[in-house]
């Protein structure tokens, strides 16, 4: 079992819609939660970070936290196709930040 | 600006040389990471350091060394490039504290050939 799980996708959303992008986690003791995105041959971009459990809002992006279940989720509202991105989770294990492979987010105009 | 610095942008090279990839950052952040990454696919963790004069190995296997001698400066080097090095070397940095993401440079994409 990979230590941070996602979704490879393509996740497609139409353009105005919810998109929804998911992340499970290994270590339970994780205290800190970090969602990036990245362009088609860009860096990662860091967008959210989450701490405690339930909701963190900015803007259009909202990340929720479920420590019980080991899980952590984005949502993007008003989804644009400038979305369109891989969005990377990141949890923070002992001294370094442990990343999934990202779920690739395609916004249909 | 605070920021964080990758050069070169771009680096086509041949096959038995060595390079050095150069990585600065303004922050002052004690935490500096490197992260080769491959088109589509995920990141890996080749090298990481937590201040000066302290370098690890990261969890991929790398015939890569870095150095840190300066706090803002964590350069990394191939000493005879050969094709399968031809990848993206992303630098990262953090503040230290288990709070704070991580940082990245624009990368270096390396071609050998």
């Amino acid at each position: 079992q990979k230590e941070v799980e996602q979704n490879s996708g393509p996740l497609s959303v139409p353009e105005g819609a919810i998109a929804s992008l998911n992340c499970t986690y290994s270590d339970r003791g994780s205290q800190s939660f970090f969602w990036y995105r990245q362009y088609s041959g860009k860096s990662p971009e860091l967008i959210m970070s989450i701490y405690s459990n339930g909701d963190q809002e900015d803007g259009r992006f909202t990340a929720q936290l479920n420590k019980a279940s080991q899980y952590v989720s984005l949502l993007i509202r008003d989804s644009q196709p400038s979305d369109s991105a891989t969005y990377l989770c990141a949890v923070r294990a002992t001294n370094k930040l442990i990343f999934g492979t990202g779920t690739l987010l395609a916004v249909q105009p | 600006e605070a920021d964080i610095y990758q050069t070169p942008r771009y680096l086509v090279i041949g096959t038995g040389k060595k390079i050095t990839l150069e990585c600065s950052q303004t922050m002052g952040h004690d935490k500096m990471y490197w992260y080769q990454q491959d088109p589509g696919m995920e990141l890996h963790l080749i090298h990481y350091s937590y201040g000066v004069n302290s370098t690890e190995k990261g969890d991929l296997s790398s015939e890569s060394t870095v150095s840190r001698i300066r706090t803002e400066h964590f350069p990394l080097t191939l000493e005879s490039a050969r094709p399968s090095h031809t990848s993206q070397y992303l630098c990262a940095s953090s503040e230290s504290g288990g709070g704070f993401g991580y940082t990245f440079g624009s990368g270096t994409r390396l071609t050998v050939v």
